[in-house]
């Protein structure tokens, strides 16, 4: 399995107040994404990272900020978080971008709950 | 945002049937296609990544088909275990680099 560890595993929290998950990758992976699944939806794209320091938007960035400050570990930030944000959020990694044709490696997911 | 479209939903297989289902997909800016089995309370994991029109890839009892050209993939599992048992994530890359998902196929395999 790769080295992809999430943390925490479930969170339950109110409305209104900051959350931070860490996605943290032992395999040097140059690329770290965070997803967000919901039932009925396919996962969905937050932001992703391409290097330290370097971040992007994707499809579902509004309400979420991320920072990447080593290779190894990966921040996403609820800024205030809603109940439109409960959701299981995923961290990802890959060799190339957007794991165009290799495959990504996932970690096991964060349960959050926003009350 | 161009759609990917998983079907069925979900399925429910006798064991030791064969099965399949499908992905389909915008076949324009076409780059990848990607097959993740996702067990319950576990990390999605990868099955294979398709490039190429014609693409036949196999892992063990599973094998997937692309036709980039009509834009769709099919899924095949021989022989359905219970540890088949799984969602079943296809997802279609383009040539700016974005990995869209389908929603998945829901695969329940009756012992």
């Amino acid at each position: 399995d790769a080295g992809i560890t999430q943390s925490p595993r479930h969170k339950v929290t109110e409305t209104g107040t900051p959350v931070t998950l860490r996605c943290h990758q032992t395999e040097n992976h140059r690329y770290m994404y965070w997803y967000r699944q919901d039932p009925g939806h396919g996962l969905r794209l937050i932001h992703y990272s391409y290097g330290v320091k370097d971040t992007d938007k994707g499809e579902v960035s509004d309400g979420y900020s991320v920072s990447r400050s080593k290779t190894e570990d990966f921040l996403l930030t609820l800024e205030s978080a809603t109940s439109s944000q409960t959701s299981v959020y995923f961290c990802a990694i890959s060799e190339s971008r957007g794991g165009i044709n290799e495959k990504l490696f996932f970690g096991s997911g964060t349960q959050l709950s926003v009350l | 945002i161009l759609n990917v479209e998983q079907s069925p939903q979900s399925l429910h297989v006798q064991e030791g049937d064969s099965t399949n289902f499908t992905c389909s997909f915008p076949s324009s800016n076409f780059y990848a296609l990607h097959w993740y089995r996702w067990e319950t309370a576990k990390s999605p994991e990868a099955l294979f990544v398709m490039t190429l029109n014609g693409d036949e890839k196999k892992k063990g009892r599973i094998s997937a088909t692309l036709n980039t050209k009509e834009g769709y993939s099919y899924l095949y599992i021989k022989g359905s275990q219970p540890e088949d048992s799984a969602t079943y994530l296809c997802a279609r890359a383009d040539s700016n680099y974005q990995l869209i998902w389908g929603a998945g196929t829901k695969l329940i395999i009756k012992p």
